[in-house]
């Protein structure tokens, strides 16, 4: 079955720029989507394929797709975008299929 | 606006059974897939399988045949999730989500989940 790739932390000074990577055979010929999710609640939609950002989501959020890996950029993080963030694809053999996560911290 | 509301959290011994509930609201129930997904303490997210709420067919993930079914109630736009011979490792949170009916679409709404506890 398909298997991702995430780096288990990242850390980011206030107001820098985060890079959160998926990693998976050939993942730029899939659609990914990713999550974020604060402790104690649910998951939510920050970018989905690829790089579409969901109504609401700020546009220091974006995302990019390419050969092995996807990549989640949040610019200019804030202290309130410490969270999981989880990437996710669909597989013909598996379906719904997510990343291990990444904890971001914000220093 | 889009809602989905779980039923509230369980507690249940080793072997039992035990279902969640997932009412949708803000949009047509069968225009788009339930899903559940399940995340132990402190773990990832683990994708369990789907619902087609307009024809009533599901799909498991291999792990899950057997162990999980989903059902529904169109005339109240409500998913159920049962589960049954729990076991300690079935603890988790819950979580019910919707998506379009097409490969690769995102989970865009989300349930803020349900806790499950199985203790003896």
């Amino acid at each position: 079955s398909y298997e991702m790739t995430q780096t288990l932390s990242v850390s980011v000074a206030l107001g820098q720029t985060a890079r959160i990577t998926c990693g998976g055979d050939k993942i730029g010929s899939k659609n990914v989507h990713w999550y974020q999710q604060k402790p104690g609640q649910a998951p939510l939609l920050v970018i989905y394929k690829d790089s579409n950002r969901p109504s609401g989501i700020p546009e220091r959020f974006s995302g990019s797709n390419s050969g092995n890996t996807a990549t989640l950029t949040i610019s200019r993080a804030q202290a309130g975008d410490e969270a999981d963030y989880y990437c996710q694809v669909w597989d013909s053999s598996t379906d719904v299929i997510f990343g291990g996560g990444t904890k971001l911290t914000v220093l | 606006q889009v809602h989905l509301v779980q039923s509230g959290a369980e507690v249940r011994k080793p072997g039992a059974s035990v279902r969640v509930s997932c009412e949708s609201s803000g949009y047509t129930f069968t225009d788009y897939f339930i899903h559940w997904v399940r995340q132990a303490p402190g773990q990832g997210l683990e994708w369990m399988g789907w619902l087609n709420p307009d024809s009533g067919v599901t799909n498991y993930d291999q792990k899950f045949q057997g162990k999980v079914t989903v059902t529904r109630d169109t005339s109240i736009s409500t998913a159920y999730m049962d589960l049954n011979s729990l076991r300690s490792d079935d603890t988790a949170v819950y979580y019910c989500a919707r998506a379009l009916p097409a490969a690769g679409t995102p989970l865009d709404y989300w349930g803020r989940g349900t806790l499950v506890t199985v203790s003896s």
